[in-house]
């Protein structure tokens, strides 16, 4: 396994401005998560997808956020009309729920900076 | 609501002291647990987890014991490197009604230690 990879690692966007990361899992792994992590926080989840279909959405994830993954396999996070309360790391992380294996593998996070 | 609540840092240490760092949480039905590390500049690392009762986790001397009686999930490591100065989190896993599921992260817990 190559482990999860997201891109890019950082970004830094003016207020206003629409943002996109996306997240490659690792290979065969069916489950992908999205969380939300702020300084000296833990992460928190934004939303789940089992293959294809984005099968929970956390309240955090308001009607600025979108999330896909069009055949499965990456996925990507799009913020429209950013604000500064947007700053923060972006995680994806993706399982296997096979036996004994559904523990969730993350990536290295995209750092977002809204100026 | 489900929730972690995990000792308040920093927690600085001599090498080779013993560490313990406290984690309680709550949640409906029978949870798995995690701890997971954060090292400077890295993603989340899966540390250790436990998935009933009365199991231990165990990884690079650092131990956890799933104690339902107390809802606790408590981090210790008999001797400290300074190495293992990073940020640990703890986090339960919970499926929602919906048939997803998520990870409930603490806050982190940041240690440091000390030559």
């Amino acid at each position: 396994d190559t482990g999860v990879s997201q891109n890019p690692r950082h970004k830094i966007t003016k207020r206003g401005q629409n943002v996109t990361f996306r997240c490659d899992p690792i290979s065969e792994h069916n489950r992908l998560y999205w969380y939300r992590q702020t300084l000296g926080q833990g992460p928190e989840f934004l939303t789940y997808f089992q293959n294809e279909a984005q099968l929970e959405k956390s309240r955090l994830l308001s009607d600025r956020f979108s999330a896909e993954r069009p055949k499965g396999s990456f996925s990507t996070l799009e913020i429209q009309r950013t604000e500064q309360g947007d700053s923060a790391m972006y995680l994806c992380a993706s399982s296997y729920p096979t036996t004994g294996k559904y523990e969730q593998y993350f990536g290295p996070g995209t750092r977002l900076t809204v100026t | 609501g489900d929730s972690v609540t995990q000792m308040e840092g920093p927690v600085t240490l001599s090498e080779e002291a013993f560490l313990t760092i406290n984690c309680t949480y709550t949640a409906t039905g029978y949870p798995s647990l995690f701890w997971y590390v954060q090292y400077p500049g890295e993603g989340l690392q899966l540390l250790l987890k436990a998935t009933k009762a009365d199991d231990k986790g165990s990884n690079k001397g650092f131990e956890a014991t799933y104690r339902k009686e107390t809802t606790s999930f408590h981090l210790e490591k008999g001797s400290v490197q300074v190495s293992d100065s990073a940020v640990y989190f703890c986090a339960l896993r919970i499926r929602t009604q919906g048939g997803s599921e998520k990870l409930v992260f603490g806050k982190g817990t940041k240690l440091t230690v000390n030559p």
